[in-house]
This record gives structure tokens, C-alpha cells and sequence, in this order.
């Protein structure tokens, strides 16, 4: 099942302006973690963010989470035209699956 | 870095013809890939759990005898979508893990594109 949902559903931005996406889930989490997409390719792996941290970040990556609130934010800064992509939130269980279940995901346009 | 590709990267079926999709960890050995669906415009859903040598755990919902999946090796499993429907088109999405990252290392493949006519 789909526990995430995201907001926006998408978003478009101006280069160089900041592009902040929120991410809220249902049950608790071992783990949340960050994924783009560009159309209709692969995913790759942005940032992971344990439940016991609270900000995470990676280059122009900042990412937050707070589990009372089951929620988490991805901010990129300084975005770019290639920052263009679906930008997917997914929480990993804790069990020994660890299997992810991806939210709704925003599609972020950033305009050059 | 790590790969995983897929085969085929798209394919058109006729309706009621089973196809095969293949996904290899090609630098590493996966003990355990995941099975995924998109449909347009949408997220990806868990459809199935591969381990290396037994049963694949199905996702609620997801029919075992028509999304046949194999994990023969611990660098390819295959999902088999048998007798095709037009809603099975989707982008069939898999990813691996590493036998000796953790748990929460998958490295995703590039996807598969099925076309069901």
C-alpha cells in the first residue's frame, strides 16, 4: 500500500530559486529516503534519514525529519534545469525486509 | 558503482501472450531484488519481495500466477506477466540489494516499459 503522500504535486520553479518538497507517512519507520526520477527512467538515491536523526544534508540536498509529526522535507537549493525530475519520498519498515514504500511524489519543473 | 539493468527496456505484447523481464545485478550479488509497478504519472508499488532460492513474497492484491518471478541466482531474477492484459501495461521497475550493504541499500534498474495491445 501507498503510505506516503507528497506535497506539491508539482512544482515549478524559476533557476536559481529554492524548491522545497514535504513528505508525510502513516506508520512508523526504520529509515526514510529521498529518490528522483527523471521521466520515464530509473531511480537514483538522493539522501536516507535515519528515524533517530532529524536533518540530513548532501551537497544542495537538505533533508528533515520529524517522526512525531510522520512527516519530512526535502529542500534543494540554488535548483538548477537539471534538478527537473519526479522527486519520490520512501520510508523503509523495520523489519528485516526493510522494504520501501514510495509516496505520491511531486514533479518539480525548474525553468531556466 | 553499482548496476542493475533490465531486459527488455521496452516491449509491445498482443493480449493474452506472456512476457518475460529480466533483472541482473551486473558488479554484485543481490540476495534479495524487488519487483515494482508504475503506471503513468504515478508511484511505484511493491508488487512482490525475491529472495535468492525461494518463493517470492507477494504485496497484497498482487496475483502470484499471473507476475511469475524467479530468483535463480543471486545475480538475476525475472518476472514473468503471464497472459497479458492491456491493464498490465505499466513501467515494471526492479531493484537489488547487496548481500554484504545492510538493509537499506537497493540499487534500482532502469526499468520496462510493457505495452499491451
Amino acid at each position: 500500500s501507498q503510505q506516503g503522500e507528497e506535497d506539491p504535486q508539482a512544482l515549478s520553479i524559476q533557476e536559481g530559486e529554492n524548491a522545497t518538497m514535504n513528505c508525510s507517512y502513516k506508520t512508523s519507520i526504520n529509515n526514510l529516503q529521498w529518490y528522483r526520477q527523471n521521466s520515464g527512467r530509473g531511480l537514483v538515491h538522493l539522501i536516507l534519514i535515519r528515524s533517530n536523526e532529524r536533518e540530513k544534508h548532501s551537497g544542495r540536498l537538505r533533508v528533515t525529519l520529524d517522526t512525531s509529526k510522520k512527516s519530512s522535507s526535502l529542500l534543494i537549493t540554488a535548483s538548477r534545469a537539471a534538478d527537473t525530475a519526479s522527486y519520490f519520498c520512501a520510508t523503509a519498515s523495520s523489519g528485516s525486509a526493510r522494504q520501501l514504500t514510495f509516496g505520491s511524489g511531486t514533479q518539480l519543473t525548474v525553468l531556466p | 558503482g553499482a548496476v542493475v539493468s533490465q531486459h527488455p527496456s521496452w516491449v509491445i505484447c498482443k493480449s493474452g501472450t506472456s512476457v518475460k523481464i529480466e533483472c541482473r545485478s551486473l558488479d554484485f550479488q543481490a540476495t534479495t531484488m524487488f519487483w515494482y509497478r508504475q503506471f503513468p504519472k504515478q508511484s511505484l508499488m511493491l508488487m512482490a519481495t525475491s529472495n535468492e532460492g525461494s518463493k517470492a513474497t507477494y504485496e497484497q492484491g498482487v496475483e502470484k500466477d499471473k507476475f511469475l518471478i524467479n530468483h535463480a541466482s543471486l545475480t538475476l531474477s525475472t518476472l514473468t506477466v503471464t497472459s497479458a492484459h492491456p491493464e498490465d501495461s505499466s513501467f515494471y521497475i526492479c531493484s537489488a540489494r547487496p548481500w554484504d550493504r545492510g538493509l537499506d541499500t537497493q540499487y534500482f534498474g532502469p526499468g520496462t516499459r510493457l505495452t499491451v495491445l
